[in-house]
This record gives C-alpha cells, structure tokens and sequence, in this order.
C-alpha cells in the first residue's frame, strides 16, 4: 500500500539549532517527493521536490531534503532553525501519470524555543 | 497575482444545512482537488477533478458533493448527511503534466453551530 510516515508528531528546537525532520514513504512506483509547510489557519506551501537527479535537494527558506531509496527516506534539513520557522510541515508522496494522486504524511509540528 | 481564492474564510453551519464552499483558480490548472484537515489527522481527500466536468470521489466522499462546470471553478457542498463537519478545508490545483506540486489555497474553516 501507498504510505507516507512522519514518526514525530511534534518536535522542539532551539532557535539557531539544526533540525531534521524525518519521512518514509512506501510506494510501488518511481516516486516523487515533496516537502510542504503550514502555519496556523493558511493553506500549505512548497518547500521543496525531488523527481530525479541529484538526491540532494535545495528549497526556500534554506530548507534542504535528501532522498535516500535503500531506506525510502526523504528527510528535510535546515542548519539553523529561527522562530519563524515554527510551523507544521508535511511529507508528501506521488508518481508521474496522469491519474496519480499525492498522499500526505499526518505532520509534524515544528516549535522553537527562543 | 495568479493564484486560488478559497471563500468565505470562515463559516458556520446550521444543524441539518448545507452550505458551499467556493474555490476559484486563474493558475490554469487542469486539476483540483478538495482536502479536509482535521488534527493529528493530515490531509484527507474528499473529491477531485482532472478536467471540466468530471469529477471523482476520494478518501471520504459520503456526505459531499462536487460540481466542475468551468475551469477555474471548483465548488464543494457539504451536506446535511455529513455528521461532523466541523474542520479546515483546502483547495488545491495542479497542472496535469509535469512533475508539479499541488497549489493551495488559503482554505476554509467550517464550524457547525
């Protein structure tokens, strides 16, 4: 079955800390994978993608996500997290055909310690 | 600015009432889709549409209804037949080629009075 896991509902950092949220994902075909973030009450915004190529990707805000196949991880990094930062931030999972759907991950709520 | 335009922003409900969420796109964007958020439960879907007038159902239909009569348009009903529809909705598009993720708009916060 299609499936995306956020082990960590919630996760507190300290402002200017490095922070890494985890992501699986289980899926039959070539996937790509998405990192999206949410604060209160708005819709959700693109961090970052990963289709192909370089596994390493860079997104907005100096996000970055690394997409490892052996262990269907694609975990988003930034070195040093600021208040603003403080948000959920959802995984999400799909394939290149025309009646694919993306799955999401349950969240994980980021909070910053000043 | 292209974008989606979800209203109203908040909404509240009448026991027994149905009441119409309204999502509109200037993106051009051939797919739209209608989430549900509630918490600690992620994003559900309720209904999609990859073109004009078609529609599908998605994780938990039963209790909507969807209609695509334009492209740009994608109004959701929630009916008197959805028990509990107190949560935050969310329209998304997407262009059907490519590798895109969805666009959101700024979603809808229903509450049942």
């Amino acid at each position: 079955a299609q499936s995306v896991t956020q082990p960590d509902i919630h996760i507190t950092v300290s402002e200017g800390a490095s922070l890494e949220l985890r992501c699986n994902y289980s899926y039959g075909a070539t996937p790509y994978l998405f990192w999206y973030v949410q604060s209160p009450g708005q819709g959700l915004q693109l961090l970052l993608k990963y289709f192909s190529g370089d596994t390493l990707v860079q997104g907005i805000k100096g996000f970055e996500a690394e997409f490892k196949r052996s262990q269907s991880s694609f975990n988003l990094r930034k070195p040093s997290v600021h208040w603003s930062d403080a948000a959920e931030y959802f995984c999400a999972v799909g394939a290149l055909n025309r009646d694919d759907k993306i799955i999401f991950g349950k969240g994980t709520r980021l909070h910053i310690l000043p | 600015d292209g974008g989606i335009t979800q209203s109203p922003k908040y909404l509240f409900r009448k026991e027994g009432q149905n009441v119409t969420l309204s999502c509109e796109q200037n993106l051009n964007h051939d797919a739209m889709y209608w989430y549900r958020q509630d918490p600690g439960q992620g994003l559900r879907l309720i209904y999609y549409s990859q073109i004009v007038n078609d529609f599908q159902k998605g994780d938990i239909a039963e209790g909507y209804s969807v209609s695509r009569e334009k492209k740009e348009s994608f109004p959701l009903t929630v009916t008197s037949a959805q028990k509990n529809p107190t949560a935050f909705y969310l329209c998304a598009t997407r262009p059907t080629r490519g590798v895109y993720g969805y666009t959101f708009g700024s979603g809808t916060r229903l509450t049942v009075v």
